[in-house]
């Protein structure tokens, strides 16, 4: 079936140590987000690839970065961990019609991040 | 800032009986999204509706639309215990990409 893979689902990290989680999906969808879940929370997007372009939002921090090295994967790199980067770390795809953003997302299982 | 505002925050009723959740947003949208999340899993997409559309029908799940008013409410009938979870509006900003609200969480009890 296709759908939206996140590994791994449970990540234990220590403050400041690098952090690499994982997206990958075989709905061969041109738009991949990170979306960032605090406990009882909205999902708050981090940023998302069109294709290859990469769009930021403005108050994502600098210490989160992702790389979308081809159709099918995405990562989501949080350089120096911090206590408040603890959540579950959501990716979607979609399929936009006119170019635009707002149509159907797919979400993968999320990963729980821990930062101890 | 928000677009999407959810009401209730939390709501628990018994197996059998209809939820009723309500999303108000404050810009004009193209549509407005209903998803589902279960506890600790990722979203699940269950209807769109488009900014033309007042009512739409899925199943046992029923989603109105009122743009004079800004609002949107997401009807589950025949509630069942699977149906617990987190319920979210999502609406298109004007930047082009989904905002959420905080979510309504249901609890269906047996």
């Amino acid at each position: 079936d296709a759908m939206v893979i996140q590994n791994p689902r449970y990540q234990v990290t220590q403050f400041g140590k690098p952090v690499t989680l994982s997206c990958s999906q075989t709905l061969n969808h041109n738009v991949m987000y990170w979306y960032q879940q605090k406990s009882s929370q909205a999902p708050k997007l981090l940023f998302h690839y069109y294709d290859k372009d990469f769009n930021n939002e403005a108050d994502t921090p600098d210490n989160f970065q992702s790389r979308r090295p081809n159709t099918s994967f995405c990562f989501l790199d949080i350089r120096s961990p911090g206590l408040g980067d603890a959540a579950m770390y959501l990716c979607a795809t979609s399929s936009p019609l006119a170019g635009g953003l707002t149509d159907t997302q797919y979400f993968g299982p999320g990963t729980r991040l821990t930062v101890l | 800032s928000q677009q999407g505002e959810e009401d209730p925050q939390a709501l628990s009723i018994q197996e059998g009986e209809n939820a009723t959740m309500n999303c108000s947003y404050k810009t004009s949208i193209n549509n407005l999204q209903w998803y589902r999340q279960n506890s600790g899993r990722g979203l699940v997409h269950l209807i769109l509706i488009r900014s033309n559309e007042r009512e739409k029908h899925s199943g046992r799940l029923r989603v109105t639309l009122d743009t004079s008013k800004k609002s949107s409410s997401l009807l589950i009938t025949a509630s069942r215990a699977a149906d617990t979870a987190s319920y979210f509006c999502a609406t298109d900003s004007n930047t082009g990409k989904l905002i959420f609200g905080q979510g309504t969480t249901l609890q269906v009890k047996p």
